[in-house]
């Protein structure tokens, strides 16, 4: 399994864009990258995977370093409820893979 | 979008009883859920992976007789601590593969267990 780093915790204020690194130097080139979000005392959440082309969806956008071996989560206007511990996941498509968790980077959001 | 339900919420209960924590996949089948326990300021760890009509993979190191777990349909999942003990007390998390598009999994809101 792809091994990840992410800055322990991160700080951003209110209405202003958070970008999120990822380094997975070891990741195959089957592996999606995934990532999820836990807010305090919740289960996680699904925030936004992708390949290998850069990604959008309504919460988060994915840019993906080319050799693929980073990417880079961006929250464009954090909002305190962004305030969680977002994981980056690399994850084969294959059925039923575990995903690994690691320690994540806790972002605090500043009101 | 997929609704992964788990109750309870919250658990206390005493030494030596047992509890059943429940996880259903409201609007997708799931033939394949994961339990995750997880301590405080701790990431997720993977307890077990349950599989719909045949006996659940537990990960190394966790005890598949304390850790009872049922799929016996495709949208439910039970994960049941047995002879529950102090050091028991965690939060337990289930998920299941689907709804999110290709590989993506859906978390339930996780269960708060307190064995006092």
């Amino acid at each position: 399994d792809a091994k990840t780093t992410q800055p322990n915790s991160m700080e951003s204020n209110e209405e202003e864009p958070v970008h999120l690194p990822c380094n997975h130097s070891t990741i195959s080139g089957t592996d999606y990258i995934h990532w999820y979000r836990q807010l305090p005392s919740q289960g996680p959440e699904y925030v936004i995977h992708g390949l290998t082309s850069n990604v959008n969806n309504r919460m988060a956008s994915l840019a993906i370093a080319e050799d693929r071996k980073s990417s880079t989560l961006i929250l464009h206007r954090a909002t305190l409820r962004d305030a969680a511990v977002y994981y980056c996941i690399p994850l084969n498509a294959g059925n039923n893979r575990k995903l690994i968790w690691g320690l994540g980077t806790s972002l605090a959001v500043n009101p | 979008g997929a609704v992964v339900s788990q109750h309870p919420s919250r658990v206390i209960c005493k030494s030596g009883t047992s509890v059943k924590i429940e996880c259903r996949s409201l609007d997708f089948q799931a033939t394949t859920m994961f339990w995750y326990r997880q301590f405080p300021k701790k990431s997720l760890m993977l307890m077990a992976t349950s599989n719909e009509g045949s006996k659940a993979t537990y990960e190394q190191g966790v005890e598949k007789d304390k850790f009872l777990i049922n799929h016996a349909s495709l949208t439910l999942s039970t994960l049941t601590v047995t002879s529950a003990h102090p050091e028991d007390s965690s939060f337990y998390i289930c998920s299941a593969r689907g709804g999110q598009g290709i590989g993506g999994y859906t978390f339930g809101s996780g269960t708060r267990l307190t064995v006092v």
